[in-house]
């Protein structure tokens, strides 16, 4: 399967913990993107990357929030002291490059307890 | 302020049936409009895009209608079929910014 990957599907935590999901993008796709989708409604935007360049983040990003692509490949999205309202669906997508279809992984679903 | 509306929350339909599903935007330099299909447990997969220079596209049983003026673009699915029982999000996005923005949407049921 070569369509975006993202590691754990299930995270179940207490609150206060930090957590932390990794994506993995579909192959030479230069665009990363992280979205959240709760119960119910449609995803919302995080923040996306270009390459390792972080280019757009969402006022939904707290500070509690911070994603990293270090090399330009995979992605990683940290939540420090997670809170209730943190638990949704984490979802990644990635595209080949500006303004194109982006294609999304089956996601990290948190539960915060 | 929720910049795309989609309508209906629901839907059920026949088999062989057509299903349409609307959405509303309020931004106009929106330029690129997506619909999305999503199952239970999966993240949602891309079904057919439209821009703004065209009135119409269809790939298959999937025609999207695009109405400027009006600011609003459909999602018609013809001979519909059980396995596309799904939520279906419209969504758009403007040049420039890479964010989608998506609506609420719509979880049809396709009965045999």
């Amino acid at each position: 399967d070569t369509g975006v990957s993202q590691n754990p599907r299930h995270k179940i935590t207490k609150r206060g913990q930090n957590v932390t999901f990794r994506c993995d993008p579909i192959s030479e796709h230069n665009r990363l993107y992280w979205y959240r989708q709760t119960l119910g409604q449609g995803p919302e935007f995080l923040t996306y990357f270009q390459n390792e360049a972080q280019l757009e983040k969402s006022r939904l990003l707290s500070d509690r929030f911070s994603a990293e692509r270090p090399k330009g490949s995979f992605s990683t999205l940290e939540i420090q002291r997670t809170e209730q309202g943190d638990s949704a669906m984490y979802l990644c997508a990635s595209s080949v490059g500006p303004s194109q279809p982006q294609h999304f992984g089956d996601g990290t679903r948190l539960s915060i307890l | 302020q929720q910049q795309v509306k989609q309508s209906p929350q629901s839907l059920i339909v026949q088999k062989g049936g057509i299903s349409i599903i609307n959405c509303a935007y309020e931004n106009t330099a929106f330029d690129y409009f997506p619909w999305y299909q999503q199952f239970p447990g999966k993240g949602p997969a891309l079904l057919i895009a439209i821009r703004p220079d065209v009135s119409e596209k269809k790939e298959g049983r999937f025609t999207i209608s695009f109405n400027k003026s009006a600011k609003q673009f459909s999602l018609h699915i013809m001979d519909s079929q059980p396995g596309d029982s799904a939520t279906y999000f419209c969504a758009a996005s403007r040049g420039g910014s890479e964010k989608l923005v998506f609506g609420k949407g719509t979880k049809l049921t396709v009965n045999p």
